[in-house]
């Protein structure tokens, strides 16, 4: 079965430098994959989506990449702040046609001021 | 507010008691899941429902069950309610034209 690996538990950086998460997955390469940040006693917000096909996906501050050979995705937090302080939870397409999500279980990342 | 939302926040109830959660979305959304977060902070899918199919996480025992009135809301009720049971529970929807799921904020179940 597909499992995920989000390599930290946890990841503490200082403000303005680049935050690099890493995502690995064992088995097949999903259509889809997608970052989420969850806030403490929140529940979990969409962040980015890139697709098997897609190498690499922007949006302001943030960038996805995917490697489907090394089955990895990497999500990037540019010019950090501590209100990028949060869990970011990796997720995956489980196949199907409701589209259900296998989710690993996330790095917490604290940037310090 | 467009959103996912869910009663209620805190629930704290005893070993054996039945229970419900209620979860509704205003986004126009088809499909609806259930998911469970337990202390380690691992998130994972109990159910996924559209008005035509239900699919059932393997896992998921069967004291749990999902009622879905319309298509806006999705409820939770568990029965005979275990000490394994406390963790919190999110609702979440999507659209069928789309991949990204929307979570509500979540309901903390504490069993004693």
């Amino acid at each position: 079965s597909q499992k995920i690996e989000q390599n930290s538990e946890a990841l503490n950086i200082q403000e303005g430098k680049t935050a690099t998460l890493t995502c690995n997955y064992t088995n097949y390469s999903p259509a889809y994959l997608q970052w989420y940040r969850q806030d403490p006693g929140r529940g979990p917000v969409f962040l980015l989506l890139i697709r098997e096909n897609e190498k690499e996906k922007r949006k302001e501050r943030l960038k996805v990449t995917f490697d489907t050979t090394l089955k990895q995705s990497l999500f990037h937090i540019t010019a950090s702040q501590p209100a990028d302080s949060a869990t970011y939870l990796c997720a995956l397409n489980k196949g199907g046609s409701q589209g259900n999500l296998i989710f690993g279980k996330g790095t917490k990342l604290s940037v310090k001021p | 507010d467009t959103a996912v939302s869910q009663t209620p926040k805190y629930l704290v109830t005893q070993m054996g008691n039945d229970k419900s959660i209620k979860c509704e979305q205003n986004l126009g959304h088809d499909t609806m899941y259930w998911y469970k977060q337990d202390s380690k902070k691992f998130l994972k899918i109990m159910f996924s429902y559209n008005n035509k199919e239900l699919i059932i996480n393997e896992t998921v025992p069967n004291r749990f069950s999902p009622k879905s009135p319309d298509k806006a809301h999705l409820n939770l009720h568990i029965n005979s309610l275990e000490l394994g049971d406390s963790a919190v529970y999110f609702c979440a929807s999507r659209s069928s034209g789309a991949f990204e799921q929307y979570f509500g904020p979540g309901t903390r179940l504490t069993v004693t």
